[in-house]
């Protein structure tokens, strides 16, 4: 089946450490995208990537990183820096000027 | 002024009732809209694309006024399982893989 998938679905996180969060897709989209979700809000945009080796910051891109080293995989890497990490990541992808589709979220907690 | 903007509601309404959820856009050259339902604590799924002259499915109807710079969503006949959070999704075209998400309308159905 083609689709989008991040793992793991549940994350925690001492304070002080880095964590990585996966997510792969298997549509042949160009482009995938971060959002960071907290309770009753909205998204907001970490990091997108069009194309490979490429990605470029969003709105709330502090205490993130990311890779694009294969079109199908754009981890996202919550470093130390982020001082408040706690929050429902969704990673998405879209093909040119169409809509996007997610993967089913990581929740994330800072222990 | 944020580049999309919703009303967050809640708007509370009983089965049966027709709603509707407006969604401004700031962006005059923006040339891709959606709609996308989100329930608790689960990832946005596509509700339906918004074309230049409007587009109906089933008891949803989405519109788009470019003067204006608005796009709607009207739900008739609502259902309990109509309750989740409505996002709004505006392609800016200043970078053709950027989606906007507004920060979501959401609606209660009540018995």
């Amino acid at each position: 089946d083609g689709g989008i998938t991040q793992s793991p679905k549940y994350l925690f996180r001492k304070e002080g450490q880095n964590v990585t969060l996966s997510c792969e897709q298997n549509l042949n989209h160009d482009a995938m995208y971060w959002y960071r979700q907290d309770p009753g809000q909205g998204l907001r945009l970490i990091y997108y990537s069009q194309i490979v080796n490429d990605f470029q910051k969003g709105d709330i891109a502090e205490g993130y990183s990311v890779s694009r080293e294969k079109k199908e995989s754009f981890p996202l890497t919550v470093t130390s820096a982020q001082k408040n990490p706690t929050a429902f990541y969704l990673c998405a992808s879209s093909g040119s000027n169409t809509e996007a589709f997610f993967g089913q979220g990581t929740r994330l907690t800072v222990v | 002024r944020k580049e999309v903007e919703q009303d967050p509601g809640p708007f509370n309404v009983p089965e049966g009732a027709t709603v509707a959820f407006n969604c401004t856009y700031s962006n005059s050259a923006s040339q891709s809209f959606f709609w996308y339902r989100q329930d608790c604590r689960k990832e946005p799924k596509l509700l339906m694309s918004v074309y230049s002259s409007g587009n109906e499915d089933g008891r949803f109807t989405a519109q788009l006024n470019r003067a204006s710079q608005y796009i709607s969503l009207l739900i008739r006949d609502s259902k309990l399982s109509d309750s989740a959070t409505y996002l709004c999704v505006v392609n800016p075209m200043d970078s053709s893989y950027k989606l906007i998400f507004g920060s979501g309308t959401r609606l209660l159905v009540r018995p």
